[in-house]
């Protein structure tokens, strides 16, 4: 089973519109962490936002915010008026305490801004 | 957090041909990935570089293919070894970037990316 899920291959979002960008992810480890990061046309990969398995709050950012919903097992990255320079790719991730260093990267969600 | 320099940042190769990725990082570091990003996927971990011993390879990765070197804690090479268009992907260099929001955050390089024809 895929560790991450991203069901959305492309969004579309209107400047200064709020969007969602989905993301599911499978464990069975109790403590984990899950981590966005965005990948711009130049290809490096930037951390956004992260969220841990005990963190009783959601994570904020600025204009990110991640909506934890352990229950479901989804983290949704929310974008509050969008810019045109988030036009990009957007990956989400997962760090399982158990195994170590590995991190699980999705298949990612590609974010067109339109002025 | 570690700057993490990479390079070359791009290239396009000739099949059958080797070519080596150099990664500086700006602090000491214990550990360093080197992932694969093919054409319109996702990061895929390929191996594992430590200090001072062999590179621990993902499946489907094996050490002929992608030779490794971690001579210090700041620099590591990924070798991309008789490369064929397949190889033609984003290798990225990437290091713990300790405690950061409250996690070990992975920081990346800006990545390499390389056309095979």
């Amino acid at each position: 089973a895929q560790k991450i899920t991203q069901t959305q291959p492309g969004m579309f979002v209107q400047e200064k519109e709020a969007v969602t960008l989905d993301c599911t992810y499978d464990t069975s480890d109790q403590s984990y962490g899950l981590f966005w990061y965005k990948q711009p046309s130049s290809g490096e990969m930037i951390f956004l936002i992260y969220q841990g398995s005990y963190d009783e709050q959601n994570a904020t950012e600025g204009r990110y915010s991640l909506n934890f919903q352990k229950a479901r097992k989804s983290a949704n990255l929310v974008i509050s008026a969008s810019q045109l320079g988030d036009s990009a790719m957007y990956f989400c991730a997962m760090r399982e305490r158990n195994t170590g260093n590995q991190f699980y990267f999705g298949t990612g969600t590609s974010l067109t801004v339109i002025p | 957090s570690a700057v993490i320099s990479q390079k070359p940042s791009r290239d396009i190769c000739q099949r059958g041909t080797s070519l080596t990725i150099q990664c500086q990082v700006d602090s000491q570091v214990t550990m360093m990935f080197w992932y694969r990003q093919q054409p319109g996927q996702s990061l895929t971990l390929i191996a594992t570089a430590n200090q001072g011993s062999e590179a621990t390879y993902e499946s489907g990765f094996v050490i002929d293919k992608f030779p490794i070197s971690r001579p210090n804690l700041t620099f590591s090479t990924l070798t991309v070894s008789n490369m064929s268009p397949e190889d033609s992907s984003i290798y990225l260099c990437s290091v713990d970037a300790g405690i950061t929001s409250g996690a070990n955050v992975l920081t990346f390089g800006a990545g390499s990316r390389l056309t095979v024809l």
